[in-house]
């Protein structure tokens, strides 16, 4: 069963547009949540995460995403794409009772002149 | 500063081989992880090690075996390589259990 799913494999956006990025789990207790950027060629870094604190997560380079229990969701925002923000995103979930980190399938983020 | 190094950047071989890939951590973390990166998949955990010699199954560990003699290193090793292993392979390491993932700049392997 999928842990985590991320919904659109590609995103275009505006220069300075807001960027949204989708992602729901599924579990009934809420798991840890991850944000990470992967920027070409290179490997993966935390933009953020989730640990049971407060709802609102405020990340890296503007990023923030907010757990939203009621919906399973963990979307990723940011109020104004920039062009280097192009880039491939995953949500990644540690489950209740789990060790290892479960990965979606990534959203490509593009972002237009 | 935090670093997770992969030996090889881009390796190229043909089937049947043996392959070695090679991960080092400087940050003395426990555990480390591999995983196979694909393009609609995301990562899959391929093995991961809690413990110098310990090591545990991941999503998909078929056609992979790895070892972790020393603390700082985890190979990952591809016994008899076949075409459909062709693939991102990402090393990682975090220094605790639900604790954030370092990330090495990966291995892209491509099976001939």
């Amino acid at each position: 069963a999928q842990s985590v799913t991320q919904l659109g494999s590609h995103v275009s956006v505006s220069e300075g547009a807001l960027v949204l990025l989708r992602c729901n789990y599924s579990s009934s207790v809420p798991p840890y949540l991850f944000w990470y950027v992967q920027y070409p060629n290179q490997g993966l870094q935390l933009l953020l995460k989730y640990t049971s604190a407060a709802t609102l997560v405020k990340g890296i380079n503007g990023f923030e995403a907010e757990f939203k229990k009621s919906e399973t969701s963990f979307h990723l925002t940011k109020p104004s794409a920039h062009m280097s923000d192009a880039a491939e995103y995953f949500c990644a979930v540690i489950l209740s009772g789990d060790y290892k980190l479960s990965f979606g399938a990534g959203t490509t983020v593009t972002v237009r002149a | 500063d935090v670093k997770v190094t992969q030996s090889s950047r881009y390796l190229v071989k043909r089937t049947g081989e043996k392959v070695f890939l090679e991960c080092v951590q400087d940050m003395d973390h426990e555990n480390m992880f591999w995983y196979r990166q694909d393009p609609g998949l995301g990562l899959r955990l391929i093995y991961f090690s809690y413990d110098v010699k310990m090591k545990e199954k991941g999503d998909i560990p078929e056609g992979y075996s790895v070892s972790r003699e020393k603390k700082e290193r985890f190979s990952l090793i591809l016994e008899s390589a076949s075409t459909n292993q062709t693939s991102m392979y990402l090393c990682a390491s975090s220094p605790r259990i639900g604790g954030e993932l370092f990330f090495g700049e990966g291995s892209r392997l491509t099976v001939l």
